[in-house]
């Protein structure tokens, strides 16, 4: 258990709609990552959140948006959806500001588009 | 920007070495390389860095080129769980300016009985 939760585990929606994928850091974590998975391909980076405020973007689609709140919880929105979206994503935390900083992944949710 | 090429899928018996390779032949001098494993769909799990001297945990060793244009992670006895796909990962971008990891497609390994 790395201590990174997500929800939920599974969403199964139709295309057009809007989803939010929730992402809680490990206790003491500053920095939230999100990463998209497609079937078998590798992760791709989406957007980096520190303390509150975006560090570093990805290969994020203008359809999609995160933000960090306060308590340093995570949400990443995808809207307009489309049956390419379906995938794993991934939200992962670490303690500073740097893609360095070692990652610690949560279990992921898997997103089906129909 | 930098990125790295490790082979699709390696093969390794129960009990031996595994040793898999990683070209990251446009790394910036001062960067460094970091492997991480995703085991079935779960979150990747971080494994090792280097810069340029070889390292060591618990989990394996990373052995770094002279020139930094290659290395390879070793685990030194594979077991059945360690059957996954590792990530071998540099980072893009300049400081204070959107640096980001790039994650490539991976090496599958299947650790055979």
């Amino acid at each position: 258990d790395s201590g990174v939760t997500q929800t939920p585990k599974h969403l199964i929606t139709a295309t057009g709609q809007r989803v939010t994928l929730r992402c809680s850091p490990r206790s003491g974590d500053l920095s939230v990552y999100w990463y998209q998975q497609s079937l078998d391909q590798g992760l791709q980076f989406l957007i980096q959140y520190y303390n509150g405020e975006e560090r570093a973007k990805g290969n994020i689609l203008e359809r999609f948006s995160a933000q960090q709140f306060p308590d340093l919880h995570s949400e990443l929105n995808l809207s307009s959806l489309e049956l390419g979206d379906s995938a794993l994503y991934f939200c992962a935390s670490s303690v500073g500001d740097s893609s360095y900083n070692e990652q610690f992944f949560g279990p992921g949710t898997r997103l089906t588009v129909l | 920007d930098a990125k790295t090429t490790q082979p699709p899928s390696m093969d390794c018996a129960e009990g031996r070495a595994a040793n898999l390779p990683c070209n990251h032949s446009t790394i910036s001098g001062n960067e460094y390389v970091y492997w991480y494993r995703q085991i079935h769909s779960q979150g990747p799990q971080y494994i090792i860095h280097g810069l340029k001297n070889n390292e060591t945990n618990e989990m394996a060793s990373l052995i770094i080129t002279e020139d930094r244009k290659s290395s390879t992670l070793i685990l030194p006895h594979a077991t059945l769980r360690d059957t996954a796909v590792y990530y071998c990962i540099v980072r893009v971008g300049k400081a204070g300016n959107n640096r980001k990891l790039i994650w490539g497609l991976g090496t599958s390994l299947a650790v055979n009985p």
